[in-house]
């Protein structure tokens, strides 16, 4: 069974620049999460989709930071403009339903110099 | 709410050495508790997860937790450490009902092994 899929897998952007990063879920999986994992810390989570419907995004910050899920399978985030404070690695997990173990994506480093 | 708390943010042990990390959670509802690790440059792979039932959990990699709940309490043992065990280690919490499912991480504990 193929994981949780990522990309790109590194980025390195200026402050003020724009970047998207893609995540494709396990197969079947409804549930679809963005965590933000900064150096030394655990992952926070971001947002949460159920299908194409967004469950939780009250850490999400909204002036800058965007996702979608489209048709309930791939998700973007996008954060425009970035802040050097965005630096960190950003994770994708699915789980079937919203209680359900959640599998998670190799990660996305982003680098904002 | 719940959250975690994992003490010691680095840990080092002597190959065949007993691995212990430690982690003790908060929460207002009955926990569900996980084990994750992470290699380097790599997502979190889950080790184990106590939902219900018995109170000792064993995972893969030969790892294992008990569940105590008078200590609020998940540590995460090992009888003998391996060089491939070096690695980031993370307790999450969540809660067992509806409206308390947002899963919450400790800062992790990364482990050494010293050959």
């Amino acid at each position: 069974e193929a994981g949780v899929a990522q990309s790109p897998r590194y980025k390195i952007i200026e402050k003020r620049q724009s970047v998207a990063f893609w995540c494709n879920p396990i197969s079947g999986h409804a549930t679809l999460y963005w965590y933000q994992q900064i150096l030394g810390q655990g992952p926070k989570l971001l947002i949460q989709f159920q299908n194409n419907g967004v469950v939780d995004d009250s850490q999400l910050p909204k002036d800058r930071f965007s996702a979608e899920r489209l048709k309930g399978v791939d998700s973007t985030l996008k954060i425009q403009p970035a802040k050097l404070e965005d630096s960190a690695v950003y994770l994708c997990a699915s789980s079937l339903d919203d209680f359900g173990t959640q599998y998670f994506g190799p990660g996305t480093r982003l680098l904002v110099l | 709410a719940q959250s975690v708390t994992q003490l010691g943010s680095h840990v080092s042990v002597s190959e065949g050495a007993l691995v212990l990390l430690r982690c003790n959670y908060s929460s207002s509802v009955p926990p569900y508790l996980f084990w994750y690790v992470q290699y380097p440059n790599q997502g979190l792979q889950l080790l184990l997860k106590y939902t219900t039932g018995a109170t000792l959990v064993k995972g893969i990699n030969g790892f294992e937790a008990e569940f105590k709940k008078s200590e609020t309490s998940f540590h995460l043992t090992k009888p003998s450490a391996h060089m491939s065990d070096a690695a980031e280690y993370f307790c999450a919490v969540r809660g067992s009902n509806f409206g308390n499912e947002k899963l919450t991480f400790g800062t992790g504990t990364r482990l050494t092994i010293i050959p």
